[in-house]
Order: structure tokens, then C-alpha cells, then sequence
């Protein structure tokens, strides 16, 4: 059953920390993106990557990093530089030049 | 400078009747339209798009209109259901380029049963 996976579905950051969000695609997608959304706000582009070993700054990538070693993962680090990191994290993969973007169920991050 | 703007937050609608839902643009180079649904702390999922080249797009209950002129677009739902309360992400892209979605800030439907 082909898809878009993201975990964990819930994470806690304590200040200072790096944490890794995980998303994993097996639709053979070749662009993936990572979108946060915040209440009340639409879906703001963080990072995108349209091939493997390359990636793009979206429009809100201050504080965080991303890597594309793999076709089929995408994960995400929000640093210690992100001061307002709570927030609900979408991914999306997009194949060829359709403009369709599939996402995955989200992963809401909190800081204690 | 938000490029897609969904202006109605919120929309209560009667089960049976048409819900319309609206969105506008500023950016003359998109040329594709989407629109996603959103159920709470769940991913958005595809609905229904439009290429420039049409002004109407059907889809079962769903139609989608856009009127390039006025960089307008709707998404109609007829009969609205109780199930389709969720709330409604349109989104625009332009096929040059990186081919980047564009995300409204979303409404909110309530299908009163």
C-alpha cells in the first residue's frame, strides 16, 4: 500500500535540543517537501527537494535542516536556532512534473 | 506578501445545499489550481485542480470554477454533506520553475446536519 509516512506523530523538544522528523515515501515520488502550518495559517514551504542529493530553501527555512540521501526519505532537523519551533509539520511528495502534492498525516511538535 | 488568500475563514452551511467556497490570487503566473480538504491533525488530501486552460472542472459533488480575469476561483460542493466538514485549502502553482504549491490560509466548512 503505497504512501507517505511520518513519525513520530507527536514529538517534544526540551530548549536547546536538535530533533529529527522522519518522512518516508514509497510512491516513488522524485520532489518531496516539508511544510509547517501554524493555527489560523496556511501551509508554509520550509525546504524542498526535487532530486536526491539536492534540496532548496522554501520560505520560512531559518532554524532548520533537511538532507536527501535516499529517494524515499526526507527527514527534517529543527535546530536549536528555530525560537518558535511549535508547530504542526506536514510532508509532501510530488512525482515528475505533476502538480499534485501527496502529504503525509503530520507530526505536531511541542516544546516543553 | 500572501499570493493566495482565502478571505472567509469560516462557513456554516445547511446537509442538502451547496457550499461555495472562494479564493483569489495575485500572481498572474499560476497557471494550476488545487484544492485540498484538511480534517484536524491529519495531512490535507487532494480533492480537485484546475489547469488555466479550463474555467470549470467537475468531479462528482465537486466543481471547481476559475475565472482568470479576475484571478478568482470557487470550489462548489452540491449537496454539502456532514462529512465534508473539514477545512478547504486552495493552492496555485506556476508550471515554470520549481513548480512550488502556494497555499491559502484555509476555510473552515461546518455542514450542519
Amino acid at each position: 500500500d503505497g504512501g507517505i509516512t511520518q513519525s513520530p506523530k507527536y514529538l517534544f523538544r526540551k530548549e536547546g535540543q536538535n530533533v529529527t522528523l522522519s518522512c518516508e515515501q514509497n510512491l516513488n515520488h522524485d520532489a518531496m517537501y516539508w511544510y509547517r502550518q501554524d493555527p489560523g495559517q496556511g501551509l508554509r514551504l520550509i525546504y524542498y527537494s526535487q532530486i536526491v542529493n539536492d534540496f532548496q530553501k522554501g520560505d520560512i527555512a531559518e532554524g532548520y535542516s533537511v538532507s536527501r540521501e535516499k529517494k524515499e526519505s526526507f527527514p527534517l532537523t529543527v535546530t536549536s536556532a528555530q525560537k518558535n519551533p511549535t508547530a504542526f509539520y506536514l510532508c509532501a511528495s510530488r512525482q515528475g512534473r505533476q502538480e499534485t502534492q501527496y502529504f503525509g498525516p503530520g507530526t505536531r511538535l511541542l516544546v516543553l | 506578501d500572501q499570493q493566495v488568500k482565502q478571505n472567509s475563514p469560516s462557513l456554516s452551511v445547511q446537509e442538502g445545499r451547496i457550499s461555495i467556497l472562494n479564493c483569489d490570487y495575485t500572481n498572474s503566473m499560476f497557471d494550476y489550481f488545487l484544492w485540498y480538504k484538511k480534517y484536524p491533525a491529519e495531512g490535507p488530501t487532494f480533492l480537485i485542480s484546475i489547469s488555466s486552460i479550463k474555467d470549470k472542472n467537475e468531479d462528482g459533488r465537486f466543481t471547481v470554477f476559475l475565472n482568470k480575469s479576475a484571478k478568482h476561483l470557487s470550489l462548489h460542493i452540491v449537496p454539502s454533506q456532514p462529512g465534508d466538514s473539514a477545512v478547504y485549502f486552495c493552492a496555485a502553482s506556476a508550471r515554470t520553475g520549481a513548480n512550488n504549491l502556494f497555499f491559502g490560509t484555509g476555510t473552515r466548512l461546518t455542514v450542519i446536519p
